[in-house]
């Protein structure tokens, strides 16, 4: 069964840095989003991209997050300069259709910690 | 603005035993509501997704109901297996607000041998 793969599993930055998570949707999927997940805390809508532009997004998805579909297959967030209220579990997900009849598919998510 | 609940927080039940998990939203304009499984440190596993229009959905020994109106959704588990042991996601899309999932909190549910 096709699934939604994310890269890599686990990264450790300082304070500051830059990181890029990257995610290889399902591949007819359309809509492609982020969640993450604050150790403890709910999961969490980030970002929703179609059609290579941002459809919505959180208040949480500030100047310092970006996402780019730089190719036919992988979906990115960037963000810019990390901060230690930025680590967390993120996940990417596809859906073949925005609404009705279109279940959302996760990937495996990439820890993040920010130290 | 869309809130979602799920009772209880946390379940213990010995393995073979029928259970119901519940999940609130507080507003009923959704499309649909979908149940997510999450084992530790992993990604969550889409259970079963239930449209608006819908009142129950069904897979293997999971049931899901949808009772719009009054904002609620069951998944129960039928003859449970150690297996099962996992955190259980309730998400809506609701009508307005983004249109994009909203989650619960989950229930964390082990089930012992």
């Amino acid at each position: 069964e096709p699934e939604v793969t994310q890269t890599p599993s686990h990264q450790v930055t300082q304070m500051g840095q830059e990181v890029i998570l990257r995610c290889v949707p399902i591949s007819n999927h359309l809509y492609f989003y982020w969640y993450r997940q604050i150790l403890g805390q709910k999961v969490e809508f980030l970002v929703s991209f179609y059609n290579n532009e941002i459809s919505e997004k959180s208040e949480i998805f500030d100047d310092q997050f970006s996402v780019e579909r730089p190719d036919g297959s992988n979906f990115t967030l960037k963000i810019r300069s990390t901060k230690l209220e930025d680590s967390a579990m993120y996940f990417c997900a596809s859906s073949e259709a925005r609404r009705n009849n279109s279940p959302l598919h996760f990937g495996n998510g990439t820890r993040l910690t920010v130290t | 603005k869309q809130e979602v609940t799920q009772i209880p927080a946390a379940l213990s039940v010995p393995e073979g035993e029928n259970l119901v998990l519940n999940c609130s939203f507080t507003d009923s304009a959704i499309y649909n509501l979908q149940w997510f499984r999450q084992d530790p440190g992993k990604g969550l596993t889409s259970l079963l997704l239930i449209q608006s229009s819908q009142r129950e959905q069904t897979s293997g020994r999971l049931n899901a109901s949808l009772d719009k109106s009054s904002g609620r959704s069951t998944l129960y588990i039928a003859a449970s297996q150690p297996g099962d042991s996992a955190t259980y996601l309730c998400a809506v899309r609701p009508r307005n607000y983004g249109q994009n999932f909203v989650f619960g909190p989950g229930t964390r549910l082990s089930v012992l041998p």
